[in-house]
């Protein structure tokens, strides 16, 4: 059975490194998103992309955010300059269209910000 | 905006016991209504939906939700839970704009704990 895999599954690293999050969406899906969850908080919404550009983003992803598509399989999430709030389970979903809210998602990846 | 309550973190209870995980929402339009369940070291996986038709929905492992309009809600609930039950538990709504976006906004999960 198809599956978003998400890499890696644990990272941490240091306020104020780079962080790059890889997913690989299911292969035949067009629209892909990646949300957060802080410990014990709710699932947030960071950004949808589709055709090789950002649909929508929430207030959560400022300027410290990008995503891309960089290869046509991958898609990435940076982080430019991490803070210690960035700490999170960060998931890639995708889905094949955009009309039910019906995602796929990844296992997610463990992100730790020390 | 819509947003999702879950009003229980954790819900421990034994095998064979019935169970019922709660969620409501706040919207202002129509919307699409879901639960996701995420076992240990898994992603969140669909457990089942409600698009349209009959407010009862089910899925094949035995839990059943249903939509109610008037109380905005959408509870989660199981007759007899097995340990493999065991796993956080999100309930997740998407509005139906006239041409919006259909991003599912989540709840905060529920981890449901069975114990034998």
């Amino acid at each position: 059975e198809p599956e978003v895999t998400q890499t890696p599954s644990h990272q941490v690293t240091q306020m104020g490194q780079e962080v790059i999050l890889r997913c690989v969406p299911i292969s035949n899906h067009l629209y892909f998103y990646w949300y957060r969850q802080i410990l014990g908080q709710k699932v947030e919404f960071l950004v949808s992309f589709y055709n090789n550009e950002i649909s929508e983003k929430s207030e959560i992803f400022d300027d410290q955010f990008s995503v891309e598509r960089p290869d046509g399989s991958n898609f990435t999430l940076k982080i430019r300059s991490t803070k210690l709030e960035d700490s999170a389970m960060y998931f890639c979903a995708s889905s094949v269209g955009r009309n039910t809210g019906e995602l796929f998602f990844g296992e997610g990846s463990r992100l730790t910000v020390l | 905006a819509q947003s999702v309550t879950q009003l229980d973190s954790q819900v421990p209870v034994f095998e064979e016991a019935p169970v019922e995980l709660r969620c409501n929402y706040s919207s202002s339009v129509s919307v699409y209504l879901f639960w996701y369940v995420q076992y240990p070291n898994q992603g969140l996986q669909l457990l089942l939906k409600y698009l349209s038709g009959s407010t009862l929905v089910e899925s094949i492992n035995g839990f059943e939700a249903e939509f109610n309009k008037s109380q905005t809600s959408f509870h989660l609930r199981k007759p007899s839970v097995h340990i493999s039950d065991t796993a956080e538990y999100f309930c997740a709504v998407t509005l139906i704009p006239s041409g919006g976006s259909y991003i599912p906004t989540f709840g905060r999960g529920t981890s449901l704990i069975v114990h034998p």
